[in-house]
């Protein structure tokens, strides 16, 4: 079985500050971890993937994450935060089910 | 198209009647999933296609929601009976299909389904 907890329902940062929006998983076999994001009234856009080809994932918009097996964690980050981030974070894990989807962050950016 | 299309974007119903919902993928992908994004329960799998087969429709959650995919490309879920906790947005997404783990899905925009 596998589950996503995403610690925070709702993040508030500065524009210009760290971004950090925290992600813990359980698998039971290797897991497939991914970020989404969505803007209002919109699908999910994938924001970056890991696959085990290494454990810091670079994806698009800045953001970035790191695999870390020991504490079973996938956190995502942005070194400095824009108004144009404002939009709700899910994190995911498949393996060999169905992508299974954390509850989501809402990310707010204040001026 | 360039990417997963869902029609309608928005449905207001009636309890009790019936709703079709419609998920147009990307050109070559054979995967297909059916999510709901509901306030309370969060994004929430439903049903898998790979081409026309459905070997997991392990998250409908009653017998009153099916789904058919024709021809390997459009998918049809269809919610018979409508009731109000039927209410969330149903997102349509589509992958290659090369392999079931670890594919990156493409979501279309969705649609918000009202039952009133």
């Amino acid at each position: 079985a596998q589950s996503v907890t995403q610690l925070g329902s709702h993040v508030s940062v500065s524009e210009g500050a760290l971004v950090l929006l925290r992600c813990n998983y359980s698998s039971s076999v290797p897991p497939y971890l991914f970020w989404y994001v969505q803007y209002p009234n919109q699908g999910l856009q994938l924001l970056l993937k890991y696959t085990s080809a290494a454990t810091l994932v670079k994806g698009i918009n800045g953001f970035e994450a790191e695999f870390k097996k020991s504490e079973t964690s996938f956190h995502l980050t942005k070194p400095s935060a824009h108004m144009s981030d404002a939009a709700e974070y899910f994190c995911a894990v498949t393996g060999n089910t169905p992508l299974v989807f954390g509850k989501g962050t809402r990310l707010s950016v204040i001026a | 198209g360039a990417g997963v299309s869902q029609s309608p974007s928005n449905k207001v119903t009636e309890k009790g009647k019936d709703v079709e919902l419609r998920c147009d993928p990307i050109s070559g992908h054979t995967a297909l999933y059916w999510y709901r994004q509901s306030l309370g329960q969060g994004l929430e799998f439903l049903i898998y296609f790979q081409g026309n087969s459905a070997p997991d429709k392990s998250g409908l959650p009653s017998d009153r929601f099916s789904a058919e995919r024709t021809g390997g490309s459009v998918s049809t879920l269809t919610i018979q009976r409508t009731q109000q906790e039927d209410s969330a947005v149903y997102l349509c997404a589509s992958s290659l299909g090369l392999k079931r783990e670890g594919e990156t899905q493409y979501f279309g925009p969705g649609t918000r389904l009202l039952v009133l």
